[in-house]
């Protein structure tokens, strides 16, 4: 199976500043189509997963545009450009390239 | 508007077994594989089964396999989970996701499962 990576595994933020969430693969993520299946979840607390992004920089509809993603490979990233209080949970990135699907182990994001 | 709404959770003894139920509504359900992916307490999110869109291939985490069935009846809008000889570790809140794109777009709320004596 595909083993995906994230650092750092808990990111205190100040409200209104940056955040940056860094997701790796241990395999290629680009698959035979020339996409690369590799998406971002936000899980606040208490609540069920949301997706974020998906085939990684493409927001879904109502995600704020303070969320954005980029990468290729096996190197992704999750940006916050300003931290809100609402954007407190846990991030976990998605590989949908190689089966089984396989998370990321959580990033934690809280209030500093 | 798309819901997925899980039911089926509760308390059981290790050995025995439980089956989840998923409704869903707001899309074709028959055009989608729709997958279970849990959460143990505290705990990451894994990948449990998967059924494609007209019930013909079904896919189990090794975790799972020989012990849970997936299955779905489109003429109801509905998945199931039969899961039998349950352990302590599949103790966990289980979700039914409808997979689209490579990914998952749309979770259900969870049902939880005990396993405990």
């Amino acid at each position: 199976d595909v083993v995906m990576t994230q650092s750092p595994l808990s990111l205190p933020v100040t409200l209104g500043q940056p955040a940056s969430i860094s997701c790796r693969s241990s395999q290629s993520l680009v698959y035979s189509d020339g996409n690369t299946y590799l998406s971002w979840f936000q899980q606040r607390p208490g609540q069920s997963p949301r997706r974020l992004i998906y085939k990684v920089s493409n927001r879904d509809s109502g995600v704020p545009d303070r969320f954005s993603g980029s990468g290729s490979g096996t190197d992704f990233t999750l940006q916050i450009s300003r931290v809100e209080a609402e954007d407190v949970g846990i991030y976990y990135c998605l590989q949908g390239t190689h089966w089984p699907p396989t998370f990321g182990p959580g990033t934690k994001v809280e209030i500093k | 508007e798309v819901q997925l709404v899980e039911s089926g959770g509760g308390l059981v003894q290790p050995g025995g077994s439980l089956r989840l139920s998923c409704s869903a509504s707001g899309f074709t359900f028959n055009n989608y594989g729709i997958h279970w992916v849990r959460q143990a307490p505290g705990k990451g999110l894994e990948y449990v089964s998967a059924i494609n869109s007209n019930g013909g291939s079904t896919y189990y985490a090794d975790s799972v396999k020989g012990r849970f069935t997936i299955s779905r009846d489109n003429s109801k809008n509905t998945l199931y989970l039969q899961m039998s000889s349950l352990r302590a570790e599949d103790a966990a809140v289980y979700y039914c996701v409808k997979r689209n794109g490579y990914s998952y777009d749309d979770w259900g709320q969870g049902t939880l499962v005990t396993v405990s004596s």
